[in-house]
């Protein structure tokens, strides 16, 4: 079953506070994808990690990608309010049929406290 | 330039009538996808083009869901006969190419009474 799972579900930190939101995927991929999304708006892409390996920073948000472990992880330093979002992850997976599929994780919901 | 747009932006129809969504993809891009996002989940893929080629529908919940993009270009989401669980965020995003980024739009939010 292609499965992408995040946790934790949800955060609240304080500002200021360092925090790491996970990524796990079930099947081979070599694509991963971060997005972020405001209560009612669209999605605005945030990263894209194509090996294993890669880390990508973004302002106080940092991407890595671990293929072989199957996992990627969101890492946010030293929070501000404005980080407050929901967090996805999305992973392009193959499937038995060999077809590709776009699968997004379940979410991570971000409240940073002042 | 201008980015992925969505119309209507919100939609309430009644059980049992048919609904056509919109999306106009930024210029130039060969990929659109469609995804239904239910309230709190994640977006979950319904279908893909490349071009005009329908080259994925696997995630269409039923055959009550259509979609075109006859020209390669604009695309329109097509639900007949609307049931209640059809209540959520159409997201459509457009690309480059398949594995690269994607662009998305604001979505239309359709309620079904």
């Amino acid at each position: 079953e292609l499965k992408v799972e995040q946790n934790p579900l949800f955060l609240s930190m304080q500002e200021g506070k360092n925090y790491t939101i996970y990524c796990n995927y079930s099947t081979t991929s070599d694509r991963l994808y971060w997005y972020r999304q405001d209560p009612g708006k669209s999605l605005e892409s945030l990263f894209v990690l194509l090996s294993n390996g890669a880390v990508k920073q973004e302002g106080r948000l940092m991407a890595s990608l671990d293929t072989k472990a199957r996992l990627s992880t969101l890492h946010i330093t030293a929070a501000v309010h404005d980080l407050s979002a929901t967090y996805f992850c999305a992973v392009d997976m193959a499937s038995s049929s060999g077809t590709y599929k776009y699968i997004f994780g379940t979410g991570t919901r971000l409240k940073v406290l002042a | 330039g201008a980015g992925v747009s969505q119309s209507p932006r919100y939609k309430v129809a009644k059980r049992g009538q048919d609904v056509a969504l919109r999306c106009d993809p930024i210029s130039g891009h060969v990929s659109l996808f469609w995804y239904q996002q239910a309230l709190g989940q994640g977006p979950e893929f319904l279908t893909y083009f490349q071009n005009e080629a329908q080259l994925d529908k696997s995630g269409l919940p039923s055959d009550r869901f259509f979609a075109e993009r006859p020209e390669g270009s604009v695309s329109t989401l097509k639900i007949q006969r609307t049931q209640q669980e059809d209540s959520a965020v159409y997201l459509c995003a457009s690309s480059l190419g398949r594995k690269e980024t994607q662009y998305f739009g604001p979505g239309t939010r359709l309620l079904v009474l």
